[in-house]
C-alpha cells in the first residue's frame, strides 16, 4: 500500500476563516511533507517533519502553521491566508528524512484551496 | 548553485511513437535523480530513480531514463507513447546541503500524445 490520503479534497475559504488541511499514510514512513503548487508549475517545498519533528520550514509565513499529531498523521492549519495561498497543497512522505535522496516521495492527490 | 533543469515546456509526439523529454541537472555529491508524473487534479507519481549503477534505468508503465554523467543528463523516454501517457512530467534531484536534503524539482514539460 503506497497510499497518501488527504483531505479534504476541495476547501473555499474566506480570509477571516480558520480551516485545516489533513493528511495521512499508514506506510510506517517518518518522514513527511507540506508542499504548495501552483498552476502548471513544480511544487514547492514548505515543511518537512522528520519522526514527528519539524525539521525544514521553508520560510512560510506564519498563517499555515504544520502539526505533526504522529507519525501518520499531519495537519496544516490556515488562518487570515490571502488570495494568492489559492493552490493545491500536496503531502507526501518517504521512509527517513536522513536517506531522503534514496527514498521516493509518495504523494497525496492534494487538496485544492481556493481563498476568497 | 544546484539546479535541473527541463528545457521543454511541452513535448507533441503521435500515439505510437517514440518519446523522449530531457532533464539536465547540476547538483552536488552523487547525483541521485527522479522521475514524477502528473496527470490533471492529481499529486505527483513516482516513475524511477537513479542512484548508482546501471545507466538505463527501467521505471513504471514502460518508462526508462538514461543517466548520462558527462553530459549531466538524465532524460525520460519510451519506446511507444500512449495517449494515456499525457500528463505533466517533472524531473528532480537531490539538493545536498548539509542537513537540508530535499528535493530540486525541474519546471515541469507537458507531454501531449496525439492519437
Amino acid at each position: 500500500d503506497t497510499e497518501v490520503t488527504q483531505t479534504p479534497k476541495h476547501l473555499v475559504m474566506g480570509m477571516t476563516n480558520k480551516k485545516s488541511l489533513k493528511c495521512e499514510q499508514h506506510m510506517g514512513h517518518r518522514a513527511m511533507y507540506w508542499y504548495k503548487q501552483k498552476a502548471k508549475k513544480p511544487p514547492e517545498l514548505m515543511f518537512v517533519y522528520s519522526y514527528e519533528k519539524l525539521s525544514i520550514n521553508e520560510s512560510v509565513p506564519s498563517r499555515f502553521s504544520p502539526e505533526c499529531p504522529n507519525s501518520s498523521l499531519l495537519n496544516l492549519h490556515l488562518h487570515a491566508l490571502q488570495p494568492e495561498d489559492s493552490a493545491l497543497y500536496l503531502c507526501a512522505s518517504s521512509q527517513d528524512k536522513r536517506t531522503l535522496a534514496k527514498n521516493i516521495q509518495y504523494f497525496g492527490a492534494g487538496t485544492r484551496l481556493s481563498v476568497l | 548553485a544546484q539546479s535541473v533543469a527541463q528545457p521543454e515546456d511541452q513535448v507533441n509526439v503521435a500515439e505510437g511513437n517514440p518519446l523522449t523529454v530531457k532533464c539536465t541537472y547540476s547538483v552536488s555529491g552523487n547525483p541521485y535523480l527522479f522521475w514524477y508524473v502528473q496527470y490533471p487534479n492529481r499529486g505527483l507519481q513516482f516513475l524511477l530513480k537513479y542512484i548508482t549503477g546501471d545507466n538505463l534505468v527501467k521505471g513504471s508503465y514502460g518508462f526508462e531514463a538514461e543517466f548520462n554523467k558527462s553530459q549531466t543528463s538524465f532524460h525520460l523516454k519510451k519506446p511507444s507513447a500512449l495517449v494515456s501517457d499525457s500528463a505533466l512530467y517533472f524531473c528532480a534531484g537531490r539538493y545536498y546541503g548539509g542537513a537540508t536534503n530535499k528535493l530540486i524539482f525541474g519546471t515541469g514539460t507537458l507531454l501531449a500524445v496525439q492519437p
